[in-house]
């Protein structure tokens, strides 16, 4: 089946680490590279981790990637109050042809 | 610096089409191994991929969407172009134009900011 799974909501309080898992299957976490994305209220995505464990130019290294199987993880390290956002993650599904997002998870920060 | 705009009319009736224009600088939409896509997100939802060309005017596209939706490239204008025929106010969300990098095909480096789009009578 093509989905990613996300858990919609997420929390923690500042300084503590957050991880925020994708679930998927052969088809798509499996056999592509995840990519995450960070959404802030109101605007764009941002790209955050890309092949599976990379971080862009600018993104602090509190944020990491992991991938394993069918399932791919975002952690947060130290959370801060500015990381309180939406995240998603997107693999490219074999059997859809096209991209799949997770539902995303909304991560509140306590 | 790559940087991505939509436009096109913020309210579309029913059963008629959406078309919306994504104006890309720094940026050359006929050359490169990028896929030039289309995502929208209806409020409070997730992402949906809509589909994708890349510079030689390749498509691909959801499945759930195919029959509705033609992308295209405009080279003229530097632009390329969603159309999605026969919207119901199933369609009505935030649509952005995002470039796919050369690293994988959901590897969105660039966005535009989006543009809220309303099918309604």
């Amino acid at each position: 089946q093509s989905v990613l799974t996300q858990p919609p909501s997420a929390s923690g309080t500042p300084g503590q680490r957050v991880t925020i898992s994708c679930s998927g299957s052969s088809s798509n976490i499996i056999s592509n590279i995840v990519n995450w994305y960070q959404q802030l209220p109101g605007s764009a995505p941002k790209l955050l981790i890309y092949r599976n464990d990379r971080r862009p130019s600018g993104v602090p290294d509190r944020f990491s990637g992991f991938k394993s199987g069918t399932s791919a993880s975002l952690a947060i390290a130290g959370l801060h109050s500015e990381d309180e956002a939406d995240y998603f993650c997107a693999a490219w599904d074999d059997s859809l042809n096209g991209v799949l997002f997770g539902g995303g998870t909304k991560l509140t920060v306590l | 610096q790559v940087q991505l705009q939509e436009s096109g009319p913020g309210l579309v009736e029913p059963s008629q089409t959406l078309s919306l224009s994504c104006i890309v600088s720094g940026a050359s939409i006929t050359s490169g191994p990028y896929y030039w896509t289309w995502i929208r997100q209806p409020a409070g939802k997730g992402l949906e991929w809509i589909g994708r060309i890349d510079a030689s005017g390749n498509t691909n596209y959801n499945p759930s969407l195919k029959s509705r939706v033609t992308i295209s490239l405009d080279t003229s204008k530097i632009q390329f172009s969603l159309n999605l025929t026969s919207v119901t106010a199933a369609d009505t969300a935030v649509y952005f134009c995002a470039r796919a990098g050369i690293v994988g095909s959901s590897h969105f480096d660039y966005w535009g900011q989006g543009t809220l789009v309303t099918v309604s009578s």
